[in-house]
């Protein structure tokens, strides 16, 4: 399998919940992202990790907990979620971020329904 | 902060020319990219550039960036209906370390 591989395509979860996203790639990339879709805003950016170190938290709440255990993978936890977090939430890898053109490669997303 | 914006819908007929724009704010972008994003899919890279240039050609893509005004435009020629998606801007520049990306311009192709 190549590429970046999100996993659960799909997830409805109560506000009492707790869930986990998980994310892979296979391209050999040392940074990973976590950002978040919703319709008619921006693309928003909320955790970076290069070298399996977070190098960025664009102030987001604590019920979103990442984690990078190695270079390949990417998790973020969720707890006690608000409907306002339902999106799609996609991960993405890129070579480094030392690189001055920084092409990002994105996974399909998780489309997340927050009851 | 940096803002990147777009128009979010763009409706054109099979074979005519698409043109989709972005405004950004930061003066000290080095790169502005386009992506495309295709139905319960994740984002692909469509093309970039630089910004000492001012346009760049990829067979069916032009982009188009003046950089006085901060405007970057990406022209489809001969679009056709699988052309039909969400297209980002974003761009990147030396203080940040992560792309900002817009809102995305969803584009319809009628047949």
């Amino acid at each position: 399998e190549t590429g970046v591989t999100q996993t659960p395509r799909h997830l409805v979860m109560g506000m009492t919940n707790k869930k986990s996203l998980k994310c892979e790639q296979h391209l050999g990339h040392n940074a990973m992202y976590w950002y978040k879709q919703s319709a008619k805003k921006p693309l928003e950016l909320m955790f970076v990790y290069n070298f399996k170190e977070q190098t960025e938290n664009n102030s987001v709440p604590s019920r979103f907990s990442p984690e990078c255990p190695n270079s390949s993978h990417l998790f973020l936890h969720l707890h006690t979620l608000q409907p306002e977090d339902s999106a799609l939430y996609l991960c993405a890898s890129s070579q480094d971020l030392s690189a001055v053109n920084e092409k990002l490669f994105f996974g399909s997303g998780t489309q997340l329904s927050v009851l | 902060g940096e803002d990147v914006e777009q128009s979010l819908f763009l409706s054109v007929r099979e074979g005519d020319s698409s043109v989709i724009n972005c405004t950004y704010t930061d003066s000290s972008s080095t790169y502005l990219y386009w992506y495309k994003q295709e139905p319960g899919a994740g984002l692909q890279l469509l093309t970039y550039i630089f910004s000492n240039m001012d346009m760049k050609q990829d067979q069916r893509l032009t982009v188009l960036l003046n950089k006085k005004d901060k405007h970057l435009s990406l022209r489809i020629a001969d679009t056709q209906t699988g052309d039909s998606a969400i297209y980002f801007c974003a761009e990147r520049n030396t203080g940040r370390r992560a792309l900002t990306f817009g809102s995305g311009t969803r584009l319809q192709v009628q047949p």
